[in-house]
């Protein structure tokens, strides 16, 4: 298994959907994750961190983080075309002694139709 | 406060060149990481460096090299360059190690296409 994955995608929605966005980790990964979005020919942009269970929400978004089913979601509400990305779930992996590196999952490309 | 700079923005080499790639952290951050993305492969942990020391390394050849100076500036090289290394550097910024909570913060990349 890998420390994260990203497994749904490409994914396509109305304008003015819910668009959920998923990640699952493995036991390697600390404790904290990261959402990062990441416009076509742009390098990714921080948009959510969580690092406790339940539910963070900022604007439309929402992360939700379920440390026992080892899944983190993100949640974006009234989605807009401008939404249109891909999506990158991330999280510390300790890599050796106590070093740790950030691991970014595969990606989620979404789409928000007009 | 300004974000992070990467220079060149493009860069073409051809294949047994080397490349140097600089990265301007943040303001007061001192850690600096380097990757690597690629459509195949995505985005790959190249090191960290923080107090000029490289403090990680990701599974990468030998001909990936880095370091950082006192303003915690960062320059990455690659020597013996292959057509595989033909990529988006992304440097990124942090206030401190990578830890549980510390965010880093993207530049916007150099793109490498070695021919």
């Amino acid at each position: 298994q890998k420390e994260v994955e990203q497994n749904s995608g490409p994914l396509s929605v109305p304008e003015g959907a819910i668009a959920s966005l998923n990640c699952t980790y493995s036991d390697r990964v600390s404790q904290s994750f990261f959402w990062y979005r990441q416009y076509s020919g742009k390098s990714p942009e921080l948009i959510m961190s969580i690092y406790s269970n339940g539910d963070k929400e900022d604007g439309r978004f929402t992360a939700q983080l379920n440390k026992a089913s080892q899944y983190v979601s993100l949640l974006i509400r009234d989605s807009q075309p401008s939404d249109s990305a891909t999506y990158l779930c991330a999280a510390p992996v300790i890599s050796s002694g106590s070093a740790r590196q950030l691991t970014f999952g595969s990606g989620t490309q979404l789409t928000v139709l007009p | 406060k300004a974000g992070v700079t990467q220079t060149p923005r493009y860069l073409i080499k051809t294949r047994g060149q080397q490349v140097t790639l600089s990265c301007s952290p943040i303001s007061g951050h001192r850690s600096v990481s380097w990757y690597q993305q690629t459509p195949g492969q995505g985005l790959q942990f190249l090191f960290e460096y923080f107090s000029e020391t490289q403090r990680n390394k990701g599974n990468f050849p030998g001909r990936f090299s880095g370091r950082q100076f006192s303003n915690s500036r960062s320059e990455m090289n690659v020597s013996t360059l292959e057509l595989g290394d033909s990529a988006l550097y992304l440097c990124a910024s942090s206030p401190g190690l990578l830890t549980s909570y510390n965010e880093q913060f993207f530049g916007p990349g150099t793109r490498l296409t070695v021919l």
